[in-house]
């Protein structure tokens, strides 16, 4: 049974606009949840992350949105850019292990 | 760029034939861990390792066997190949494997079981 849910394949938005890639979590033993960035034929390259006592943390044009309360995350690119056109896969861990757990992933495309 | 090297890049194999895909770090780095990434199902860890000689089994351990018997080296090795074992591979290094350690990924192994 999936832990981490990304249940958007995929999202296409057009450049300069916001892109939100959102998450669910049914395990409330998580607390700590990642965003991973892939290219084709790269492997996954770490992008933000954020702890479960925090509801949101920033970085440049990254944003991360933690609601405990509906165990949902949403990663926020603002303006997005042709170049974020990649699989953004969320992640989330639990104190017992930091081992993550990752979501299907979705495929962001960015229109110029 | 973490020093991650994966060997080979790209494999065909036969099902029944065995096969050992490596990982090389040059970080020196402690935790390291075996991903298979599959359409439909992201990341699956299949193995992870805490330290020389230290592993343990992750959600798809399943006719997976590694070793590690230096800090810098991480072996996945499918006794018995199916194609179900289809897949592309990805080793990834942590420091310390703690909430402050996020993992670092090499560039993955696509191998194809025919």
């Amino acid at each position: 049974d999936q832990q981490v849910k990304q249940n958007s394949p995929s999202l296409s938005v057009q450049e300069g606009r916001i892109s939100i890639l959102n998450c669910d979590y049914t395990n409330s033993m998580f607390d700590y949840f990642l965003w991973y960035k892939k290219y084709p034929a790269e492997g996954p390259t770490f992008l933000i992350s954020i702890s479960s006592i925090k509801d949101k943390n920033e970085d440049g044009r990254f944003t991360v949105f933690l609601n405990k309360s509906a165990k949902h995350l949403s990663l926020h690119i603002v303006p997005s850019q042709p170049g974020d056109s990649a699989v953004y896969f969320c992640a989330a861990s639990s104190g017992g292990s930091y081992i993550p757990t990752f979501g299907r992933g979705t495929s962001l495309i960015v229109h110029p | 760029d973490a020093g991650i090297t994966q060997s080979p890049r790209h494999k065909v194999t036969e099902t029944g034939t065995p096969v050992t895909l490596r990982c090389h770090q040059t970080e020196n780095h402690r935790y390291m861990y075996w991903y298979r990434q599959d359409p439909g199902h992201g990341l699956r860890l299949i193995h992870y390792s805490y330290g020389v000689k230290d592993t343990d089994k992750g959600e798809v351990s399943d006719g997976y066997s590694v070793s590690r018997s230096k800090t810098e080296d991480f072996l996945l090795t499918l006794e018995s190949a199916t194609s179900s074992q289809t897949s592309v591979y990805f080793c990834a290094i942590s420091e310390s494997g703690g909430r402050n350690s996020p993992l670092h990924f090499g560039n993955g192994t696509r191998l194809t079981v025919t």
